[in-house]
């Protein structure tokens, strides 16, 4: 199976200071279609998961911008420009390319 | 309005059988690759199974903890998928999540193996 690591595993924040989250994959996330299938997801406590981006820079409708992927082959990253009190909760990213698909272990991110 | 509604969790004995069904509206479920993703309490994501599309097979694929005890299967003219629990052990335990191509997730149902 396809190892997803994510770091850091928490991030204390100052409210309108940028965050960064990485990603590593432990194969290269390029399918044979030409996509990456990396995908992040946010979830706040006591809340299903939320998909904020697909295909490793594809915001989804409705996401703000202050959010962006980047990343290609094995290591990608999300960072969120300026953080607002809403962003607390966890991240995780998943690899879609491999099966099974395969989750990162999350970061959880908290106003300092 | 997209809605993914699952039902059918609950407390069983290790050992037991549990049947869950997700009730999808709002969007073209026939043609929706449908997955369940679990929780286990205080832990990450995991991805469990899922089934595609008629349109490309309708066939499903499962995770190594889960394969051989749980079906997943899809009921088209109803909009519901369903996944078939036996065999179920302490740690099947977990939120259940029903999940449409991603990015339509259910509020997710319970399921606790305890003697």
């Amino acid at each position: 199976d396809v190892v997803m690591t994510q770091s850091p595993l928490s991030l204390p924040v100052t409210l309108g200071q940028p965050a960064s989250i990485s990603c590593r994959s432990s194969q290269s996330l390029v399918s044979s279609d030409g996509n990456t299938y990396l995908t992040w997801f946010h979830q706040r406590p006591g809340q299903s998961p939320r998909r904020l981006i697909s295909q490793s820079s594809n915001r989804d409708s409705g996401v703000p911008d202050r959010f962006s992927g980047s990343g290609s082959g094995t290591d990608f990253t999300l960072k969120i420009s300026r953080v607002e009190a809403e962003d607390v909760g966890v991240y995780y990213c998943m690899q879609g390319t491999h099966w099974p698909l395969t989750f990162g272990g999350g970061t959880k991110v908290e106003i300092k | 309005e997209v809605q993914l509604v699952e039902s059918g969790g609950g407390l069983v004995k290790p050992g037991g059988s549990l049947r869950l069904s997700c009730a999808a509206s709002g969007f073209s479920f026939s043609n929706a690759w449908m997955s369940w993703v679990r929780q286990a309490p205080g832990k990450g994501l995991e991805w469990t199974g899922r089934i595609k599309s008629k349109i490309f097979g309708g066939t499903t694929e499962y995770a190594a903890p889960i394969r051989g005890r749980f079906i997943i299967s899809r009921d088209d003219s109803k909009n519901m998928v369903y996944l078939e629990m036996n065999s179920l052990k302490t740690e099947d335990t977990g939120v259940y999540y029903c999940v449409g191509n991603s990015n339509m997730w259910g509020q997710g149902t319970l399921v606790t193996v305890s003697s």
